[in-house]
């Protein structure tokens, strides 16, 4: 799978939109984006993915950039629940398997 | 919601022991995971499991390791003699299809995990 690159860290304040970045410059054609993310002390969660279009679902929204080469991750109004690590994983459709590569991802803190 | 579900939530041996982690992955899904997350690491993948047997598996699971769905709902990963090194967080997750499916069928449900700790 192609690399991904994060930041290690963001803060935001509680109920203002945060958006979080994730370079992917080697992402191939096959390559959908996906997020996860993991609340203290629980397993991954879920966020989103998407291919080329932007992509809205009840927990956050996903921008591609137009060159897929990199993407963010916008949450509308962070609550302190919001507070976790994000992941941004590359899965290869045309590939066979089946498992999550989990890089280092953002850690998010939200301020109340 | 359907979710997955893990027991136990922490499990302490000793080196040497056997340890089995039980997994119970949502009812109507097929594929099953196994991963681990050492204190501070990433999530890195051990195995998958789909109609009785191993789809992938890593390097980490080497023969120490083996999974097993002894009926219709539970998943196992067993340990079969712990080392210090082992010791982390272990999550199971499952999902109703296999990456590629489409549809957001093939999105993968994690378990709250079960902390393991060998002493």
């Amino acid at each position: 799978d192609a690399k991904t690159t994060q930041p290690n860290s963001m803060e935001s304040n509680e109920e203002e939109p945060v958006h979080l970045p994730c370079n992917h410059s080697t992402i191939s054609g096959t390559d959908y984006i996906h997020w996860y993310r993991q609340l203290p002390s629980q397993g991954p969660e879920y966020v989103i993915h998407g291919l080329t279009s932007n992509v809205n679902n009840r927990m956050a929204s996903l921008a591609i950039a137009e060159d897929r080469k990199s993407s963010t991750l916008i949450l509308h109004r962070a609550t302190l629940r919001d507070a976790a690590v994000y992941y941004c994983i590359l899965r290869d459709y045309g590939g066979s398997q089946g498992n999550l590569i989990f890089g280092k991802g953002t850690k998010l803190s939200v301020k109340p | 919601e359907p979710e997955v579900t893990q027991t136990p939530s922490h499990q302490v041996t000793q080196m040497g022991q056997e340890v089995i982690l039980r997994c119970v992955p949502i009812s109507n899904h097929l594929y099953f995971y196994w991963y681990r997350q050492i204190l501070g690491q990433k999530v890195e993948f051990l195995v998958s499991f789909y109609n009785n047997e191993i789809s992938e598996k890593s390097e980490i699971f080497d023969d120490q390791f083996s999974v097993e769905r002894p009926d219709g709902s539970n998943f196992t990963l067993k340990i079969r003699s712990t080392k210090l090194e082992d010791s982390a967080m272990y999550f199971c997750a499952s999902s109703e299809a296999l990456w590629g499916s489409g549809g957001g069928t093939d999105t993968q449900y994690f378990g709250p995990g079960t902390r393991l700790t060998v002493l």
